[in-house]
Formats: structure tokens, C-alpha cells, sequence
């Protein structure tokens, strides 16, 4: 069972448009929440996160969005830039140190 | 620089051969991880170190996988009898209790 789900397994946008990433959880005891960004023959790095106290978290053009009530959380890229054609995991933390759950990934590309 | 070196970088091997992937951090995180990815898939959780002590283990590892951190600095991941579906990515990631983690590279097994 899927406890981290993107269901989006693609999404195009055009260079300078704000493109969305959506995610949903299903497990309530996780508090943390992150996202990772994987270019090819390259391993997952980790790009923002938010804490489950906490609605909005903003890193220069990525902004983070937590919902906890309806258990879903969004990453904004504004604006998009070609370089960020990646693959973006959500990825998301219990308490007691429960380890990292990842979601299956949205592949983003951003078109010049 | 991930901060992470994997070695071997791809391996290719027969069914019911043993493999061995060694990951060598360069920071000094107390944490290891080791997750494993697939095609399509996001990272799934193996294993995680504290120092050398194993903390916990997924049930995905079953009793032919086995990890090992000797003195809590490099880290070896051993297959026995592998099996086709043990094709995949396996990552080693230093990191923290916050769920940041520094994923290395990778090393790809192929099963034959």
C-alpha cells in the first residue's frame, strides 16, 4: 500500500510558467514532509521540506504547501526553468524516527 | 560531489551469484541508509545505521540480503543467491533525523 502517492506520473510546462507538483499521504503520524529532485544517472538530492506545524515553507522559486487536513501537499516552481526538468519525489517523515517514505516520483519537464 | 562514493557502479551478474556493494560517505553523518529503486518507482527503504549499530530493517530485506557499518564510517550491502528481481538501483544515503538525505550515485545490479 501506497502511503505516499503522486499521482501524476508526468507534467509539462512552458519555460517561465509556475508548475505545480501534487502529493497525497495517507499514513496521519507523519509530521515532516520532503521533496527530492533526480536528474538522470544521478542520485535523489533533497530540495525543501515542511514541518507539519507549519502550512508554507518558501525557498527562493520553490514554495512548499501543506493541507494536513485533507492530507495533501503541493510543490510550486515559479517561474519554471528549463534545468528543472527532473524527476520529483514527495517524501515524507514519522515521528520515532520511522524511516524516509517516498512517493513513486512526477517527471517534470519544462519546455523553452 | 554527492559526498558519497559507491562502488561498483554496475554489476552484472548470474542468478544464484553473491554480490557485494560497498558505499563510502565522506561526511560524517552517524546515519546510513540504504534504499533501493526500481523503474518507476520511488527509493524504498532497506536499512538504516546509528554509528555501527543497525537500527532497523524493512521487510523487504529478507535473510539473503545482509548490511554491514563496522566501524561506523563505510557501509557494505550483500546479496546471496541473487535473483532476477533483485535487479535494481541500490543507494547509500548519509543523512539526519529529519529525513535530509545526501543519496550517493548508485550501484545497479543487473540479474541475468
Amino acid at each position: 500500500d501506497q502511503q505516499v502517492k503522486q499521482n501524476s506520473p508526468s507534467l509539462s510546462v512552458q519555460e517561465g510558467r509556475i508548475s505545480i507538483l501534487n502529493c497525497d499521504y495517507t499514513n496521519s503520524m507523519f509530521d515532516y514532509f520532503l521533496w527530492y529532485k533526480k536528474y538522470p544517472a544521478e542520485g535523489p538530492t533533497f530540495l525543501i521540506s515542511i514541518s507539519s506545524i507549519k502550512d508554507k515553507n518558501e525557498d527562493g522559486r520553490f514554495t512548499v504547501f501543506l493541507n494536513k487536513s485533507a492530507k495533501h501537499l503541493s510543490l510550486h516552481i515559479v517561474p519554471s526553468q528549463p534545468g528543472d526538468s527532473a524527476v520529483y519525489f514527495c517524501a515524507a517523515l514519522g515521528w520515532q524516527n520511522t524511516p524516509l517514505v517516498f512517493g513513486k516520483g512526477t517527471r517534470l519537464s519544462v519546455i523553452a | 560531489d554527492t559526498g558519497v562514493s559507491q562502488d561498483p557502479r554496475h554489476k552484472i551478474t548470474k542468478r544464484g551469484q553473491n554480490v557485494t556493494f560497498r558505499c563510502d560517505p565522506i561526511s560524517e553523518h552517524n546515519r546510513l541508509y540504504w534504499y533501493r529503486q526500481t523503474l518507476g518507482q520511488g527509493p524504498e527503504f532497506l536499512t538504516y545505521f546509528q554509528n555501527e549499530a543497525q537500527l532497523e530493517k524493512s521487510r523487504l530485506l529478507s535473510d539473503r540480503f545482509s548490511a554491514e557499518r563496522p566501524k561506523g564510517s563505510f557501509s557494505t550491502l550483500e546479496i546471496q543467491r541473487t535473483e532476477q528481481g533483485d535487479s535494481a538501483m541500490y543507494l547509500c544515503a548519509p543523512g539526519t533525523n529529519t529525513g535530509e538525505l545526501f543519496f550517493g550515485e548508485g550501484s545497479r545490479l543487473t540479474v541475468l
